[in-house]
């Protein structure tokens, strides 16, 4: 069974960093791209940043691009965004998703659990 | 980047009913559009890969059409398990992935 188990989230103060984990298990982790996807309290999805499998490819919405960086582990099978100077407006439920296939699909067939993090002084 | 523009906003149906949700594309995005459902509290969940594909362990009562700009979910007969928002999501041309603003699925 695929389990991504999330970590990290919380309260900090804008212009702080922060750090989220996501633990892959019940699958060949390093053999798939993932990717982050945010959501606002109350409102919709917004696509974060993606990685392949073997970190060559990277993408970032416009709205982190500078600011947030993702990462990932094969080791360790673990996937994370380092989020810096961080706003208000990031404030949300972080997703780590699970790309379909061993391409990078942006298809997500397994997501974590979700992660609060909430930007306020 | 492609705008994803879902109708309607809510939509409320009874158990049984059949329900159409409808994504537009501001550009052809080709096959490749996603639907998700996510229920309060939980992490959405693929229902529909490029169009009309069904993802594991998906019931056959939803089914998605179209192609271009124009797309379809239909849930053929509601059950009540399937009230939810339901969003879809275009992999044509990105980054950015999108998202459509999502349909709200209510019993009415």
């Amino acid at each position: 069974e695929v389990q991504l188990v999330q970590s990290g989230g919380g309260l900090v103060q804008p212009g702080r960093s922060l750090r989220l984990s996501c633990a892959a298990s019940g699958f060949t982790f390093d053999a798939y791209a993932m990717h982050w996807v945010r959501q606002a309290p109350g409102k919709g999805l917004e696509w974060v940043s993606g990685i392949s499998w073997n970190s060559g490819r990277i993408a970032y919405a416009d709205s982190v691009k500078g600011r947030f960086t993702i990462s990932r582990d094969n080791a360790k099978n673990s996937l994370y965004l380092q989020m810096n100077s961080l706003r208000p407006e990031d404030t949300a439920f972080y997703y780590c998703g699970k790309d379909f296939q061993n391409l990078v699909t942006a298809i997500f067939d397994n997501w974590g659990q979700g992660t609060l993090v909430t930007v306020s002084s | 980047e492609v705008v994803l523009t879902q109708s309607p906003a809510t939509l409320s149906l009874s158990p049984g009913e059949r329900a159409t949700l409808s994504c537009r594309a501001s550009q052809n995005v080709g096959p490749y559009l996603v639907w998700y459902q996510q229920k309060p509290g939980q992490a959405p969940r693929l229902l529909i890969y490029d169009t009309s594909n069904r993802a594991t362990g998906i019931p056959a009562r939803f089914s998605g059409s179209g192609s271009g700009t124009d797309f379809t979910l239909t849930i053929s007969s509601l059950e009540p398990e399937d009230f939810a928002v339901y969003y879809c999501q275009q992999r044509s041309n990105w980054p950015p992935i999108t998202f459509g603003q999502g349909t709200r699925l209510e019993i009415k």
